[in-house]
């Protein structure tokens, strides 16, 4: 059974400070994904990791895989109130067969960001 | 704009009274899933249709239930819903296994 863990559960912040939230895996898998919820939302797509080695930057975030390791990691630069929300990293361990997608999600990292 | 769409947003249930919630897409996206996301937890799947093959996840309840009669639609019926079964439903689609989901607005279900 895949097992999905991050690290931190809950991270309280600095504005202007970096972390890194980290999510390891259990098994071999195709793609790692990252989402960000805001409460009583949906979940909106952040980055999806496709091979060992990827890097992927959007503003103050930045997302890494290492499939060597079943490790991503979602770093923080300077981070800002408006990041204040919680962060799901999910993977697809479907490989091959007739498992379309299937996606088992961390426990969430609820962060908070003050001033 | 091509999304995915769920309604209602909030739906209120009495204990033991069928429910369905809805979902639609325009993205003609051949995969559709449902998962649940109970306060404070992660999503968890329920179950997926790849086009109109069906896939139950082992652990999900039978007293869930899915219909998808086109590629736009797809259905969660909750038969006697249990105060437990109060959550997020959140659907999401994919273009196929290779695809990114894409996930609705999410139902908030409340059972009463």
């Amino acid at each position: 059974e895949l097992k999905v863990e991050q690290n931190p559960l809950f991270l309280s912040m600095q504005e202007g400070k970096n972390y890194t939230i980290y999510c390891n895996y259990s098994t071999t898998s195709d793609r790692l994904y990252w989402y960000r919820q805001d409460p009583g939302k949906s979940l909106e797509s952040l980055f999806v990791l496709l091979s060992n080695g990827a890097v992927k930057q959007e503003g103050r975030l930045m997302a890494s895989l290492d499939t060597k390791a079943r490790l991503s990691t979602l770093h923080i630069t300077a981070a800002v109130h408006d990041l204040s929300a919680t962060y799901f990293c999910a993977v697809d361990a479907s490989a091959g067969g007739t498992s379309y997608g299937k996606l088992t999600f961390g426990q969430g990292t609820i962060l908070t960001v003050h001033p | 704009d091509a999304m995915v769409i769920q309604n209602p947003r909030y739906q209120v249930t009495q204990f033991g009274k069928p429910v369905t919630l809805s979902c639609s897409q325009t993205l003609n996206h051949n995969v559709m899933y449902w998962y649940q996301q109970k306060s404070s937890q992660a999503p968890k799947l329920l179950f997926h249709y790849y086009d109109k093959d069906f896939n139950n996840e082992a652990d999900t309840p039978d007293n869930f239930q899915s219909r998808r009669p086109n590629t736009s639609f797809c259905f969660l019926d909750i038969r006697s819903p249990g105060l437990g079964d109060a959550a997020m439903y959140l659907c999401a689609t994919s273009r196929d296994r290779w695809g990114q989901c894409t996930f609705g607005s999410g139902t908030r279900l409340t059972v009463v």
